[in-house]
């Protein structure tokens, strides 16, 4: 069965700092990575996938996230960071099941910012 | 349009009372899907409706009964639930149930069991 670590419960930057989160995957097969970012009170609103093919992937806000096979990561990146990325993000690996997507997500990460 | 819409966007029930959330998309998406959260946690996955079939069923109590009428619509019928049932509840949907389909999330029903 896949899981998803995310060893950091929260991460503190200050605004304009550079940020990274990190992402453990355990899958058997080729995995299908995912972040989603949620504000408070709110769904998930996916910012980046990867399925194939290159290894850097850009998202909307101005994330990125690197597939790194050799160390099963996939850890979320953004150079400069605003007080309105504020948020939990989760990383999620999905796989098929029956013809069913099952995304299985990890416990979350939550970003603070300081002005 | 990639907007899933779901009501209430709050509720707050009694145990023995029996209510509905629903959630709707236009997006001609073919897999809808219900998800539970708890504070501070992911979401996890309750339902999964393909083609407006029940695919999946992650072992969820009975006095939680999805419906999905169409499909745009996907209903959840709470009955005789418990005070710890509250949560987030999000609905998603995705073009098809294939592992490579982006889901896309509502803004969820948060949900209070008195």
């Amino acid at each position: 069965a896949q899981s998803v670590t995310q060893p950091d419960i929260h991460i503190t930057v200050s605004e304009g700092a550079s940020l990274e989160l990190r992402c453990n995957y355990s899958y058997g097969a080729t995995p299908y990575l995912f972040w989603y970012v949620q504000s408070p009170g709110q769904g998930l609103q996916l910012l980046l996938k990867y399925f194939s093919g290159d290894t850097l992937v850009q998202g909307i806000k101005g994330f990125e996230a690197e597939f790194k096979r050799s160390q099963s990561s996939f850890n979320l990146r953004k150079p400069s960071v605003h007080w309105s990325d504020a948020a939990e993000y989760f990383c999620a690996v999905g796989a098929g099941s029956g013809g069913s997507y099952i995304p299985t997500f990890g416990r979350g990460t939550s970003l603070i910012v300081h002005p | 349009d990639t907007e899933v819409t779901q009501t209430p966007k709050h509720l707050v029930m009694g145990m023995t009372n029996k209510k509905s959330l629903k959630c709707e998309q236009h997006m001609g998406h073919r897999a809808m899907y219900w998800y539970k959260q708890k504070a501070k946690k992911p979401p996890e996955l309750m339902f999964v409706y393909s083609y407006e079939k029940l695919s999946i069923n992650e072992s969820v109590p009975s006095r939680f009964s999805p419906e999905c009428p169409n499909s745009s619509l996907l209903n959840l019928h709470l009955h005789a639930l418990q005070p710890e049932d509250s949560a987030l509840y999000l609905c998603a949907s995705s073009q098809g149930p294939a592992d490579t389909d982006t889901q896309y999330f509502g803004p969820g029903t948060r949900l209070t069991v008195l």
